[in-house]
C-alpha cells in the first residue's frame, strides 16, 4: 500500500485566497483525522471522521475552516479565506477500527503533510 | 480533560549515549499510551505503545513502561545513533479514538 497520500506537499498562497488540502487514506481504513502542526501550538487535532461522517470537529479553529469526506477514499480540508496565522503543516492520518467507547486503539498512519504558507 | 506533558528539548547527545525523554500524563480512566517519532520532512510514525499499567512497549531499541502510580511513560534507549535524530511525541488516547499529543521533544545525536 502507498500509505496515506496528501497533496499538495507545499502550498504558498496570499492572504484572502481559498486553500484546499487533499487526503487519500489507506484503503480499508474507516477513520480519518486532520491535524495541524505549528511551533507555537504543537500538534492539534482539527477534526476526525468515521465511515465518512464527521465525529468531532471541536478542534476546527473557526468558520473559515471546513472539512469534507465525500467517500471512503478522499477527504478535503478547506480554508476560506486564508490568513497568515494559518501557516502550518497539515497532516492527515487514517486508522482501522478503534471504535469510540471500546477503549481499543488502532494505529494511526500519518501522511507526509502539506506545508502551507500564507503570505 | 486529557493532557500530556513531556520534557522540552532540544536534547543533544553523543552517539552511543543513553537517552531518556520524560513524559507524564493526566487522564480519566485507563488510557493507552504511545510514543510517535517524526523524522525530518516526514509525518509521524508509531514507535511503540502500551495499553495497560505495567506494560512495556519496545521497538528499535527504544522502551517505555506504563507507570500508573506515577502517571508516566518515559522513553529510553541504551545507545542512541545519529539516525535516531528526530522529534519524539508522547501521546495518549482514552475512550475515543483520538490522540492527545505532547508538544514533542527534539533529539539531536552527534558523532
Amino acid at each position: 500500500d502507498a500509505g496515506v497520500i496528501q497533496s499538495p506537499r507545499h502550498e504558498v498562497t496570499e492572504m484572502g485566497q481559498e486553500v484546499t488540502l487533499r487526503c487519500k487514506p489507506i484503503s480499508g481504513h474507516d477513520y480519518l483525522f486532520w491535524y495541524r502542526q505549528t511551533m507555537m501550538r504543537g500538534l492539534e487535532l482539527l477534526i476526525y471522521f468515521n465511515n465518512n461522517v464527521p465525529i468531532d470537529d471541536s478542534g476546527m479553529p473557526e468558520d473559515r475552516f471546513s472539512a469534507k469526506m465525500p467517500n471512503a477514499s478522499f477527504s478535503t480540508l478547506k480554508i476560506q479565506p486564508s490568513e497568515p496565522r494559518d501557516s502550518a503543516v497539515y497532516f492527515c492520518a487514517s486508522s482501522l477500527g478503534g471504535g469510540i467507547g471500546t477503549g481499543s486503539y488502532n494505529e494511526q498512519f500519518f501522511g507526509p503533510g502539506t506545508r502551507l504558507t500564507v503570505l | 480533560g486529557n493532557s500530556v506533558t513531556q520534557m522540552e528539548g532540544p536534547v543533544t547527545l553523543s552517539e552511543e549515549a543513553f537517552l531518556t525523554i520524560n513524559c507524564t500524563y493526566t487522564a480519566t480512566g485507563y488510557p493507552s499510551l504511545f510514543w510517535y517519532v517524526q523524522y525530518p520532512g516526514e509525518g509521524l510514525q508509531l514507535l511503540l505503545k502500551a495499553t495497560k499499567a505495567d506494560d512495556k512497549g519496545s521497538n528499535k531499541g527504544f522502551e517505555a513502561t506504563y507507570r500508573k502510580e506515577t502517571t508516566s511513560f518515559h522513553l529510553e534507549k541504551g545507545s542512541v545513533q545519529v539516525s535516531d535524530s528526530a522529534v519524539y511525541f508522547c501521546a495518549l488516547t482514552g475512550t475515543a479514538s483520538k490522540l492527545t499529543f505532547g508538544t514533542g521533544t527534539r533529539l539531536q545525536v552527534t558523532l
